[in-house]
């Protein structure tokens, strides 16, 4: 069964500063691997994804992943934060048959001016 | 495209009453999932759809809770009778075939409060 774990409920950065969001998974074959962010009163919305290829996506708002298979990981990052990320973001991992996503728990991200 | 449309917004209602959310999937998506999202829980999976046929519905925590397809691009879930446990925000989300490439698209979701 496939599960993700993101270790940190709660993380507050400086504006300006840079971020990382930790996402651990388990998934038995190649991943299908995605972030989300949920603003206040929002639905989730796609950051990025990756499948194969280059280990490094780039998604939108300026956020890039990193893929490493050895660690079982897919970090966000960012390199200067704003005050409009602050939201939850969701890592997920899909099954190969692209129909079930599995979300973590979901990270908080505060961000102090 | 309008994306995955639900309603209403919010919805407030008295305990015991009966409560239906409605869900618009993007024309063309195959896939349909209703998710529930609460600060103790987080998001949870309660039922989703592949074709209008209910696939897995473990997630539908009793029998007050229930949910239909009629047809492709509309899905309803019922609460009869809401208890204020269910108050949370429900979340509908659909994918296509190759959603494993896409990932999903949700809906804005439904606020319900259940005094």
């Amino acid at each position: 069964a496939q599960s993700v774990t993101q270790p940190d409920i709660h993380i507050t950065v400086s504006e300006g500063a840079s971020l990382e969001l930790r996402c651990n998974y388990s998934y038995g074959a190649t991943p299908y691997l995605f972030w989300y962010v949920q603003s206040p009163g929002q639905g989730l919305q796609l950051l990025l994804k990756y499948f194969s290829g280059d280990t490094l996506v780039q998604g939108i708002k300026g956020f890039e992943a990193e893929f490493k298979r050895s660690q079982s990981s897919f970090n966000l990052r960012k390199p200067s934060v704003h005050w409009s990320d602050a939201a939850e973001y969701f890592c997920a991992v899909g099954n190969n048959a692209g129909n079930m996503l599995t979300f973590g728990g979901g990270t908080r991200l505060m961000v102090k001016p | 495209d309008a994306g995955v449309i639900q309603s209403p917004r919010h919805e407030v209602t008295e305990m015991g009453q009966e409560v239906t959310l409605r869900c618009k999937p993007i024309s063309g998506h195959d896939y349909l999932f209703w998710y529930r999202q609460t600060m103790m829980r987080g998001l949870e999976l309660l039922i989703y759809f592949n074709n209008n046929v209910p696939i897995d519905d473990s997630g539908m925590p009793e029998d007050r809770f229930s949910a239909k397809m009629p047809n492709a691009s509309f899905s309803t879930l019922k609460i009869q009778p809401s208890e204020p446990r269910d108050s949370a925000v429900y979340f509908c989300a659909s994918t296509d075939r190759a959603g494993a490439n896409y990932g999903y698209t949700f809906g804005s979701g439904t606020r319900l409060t259940v005094v």
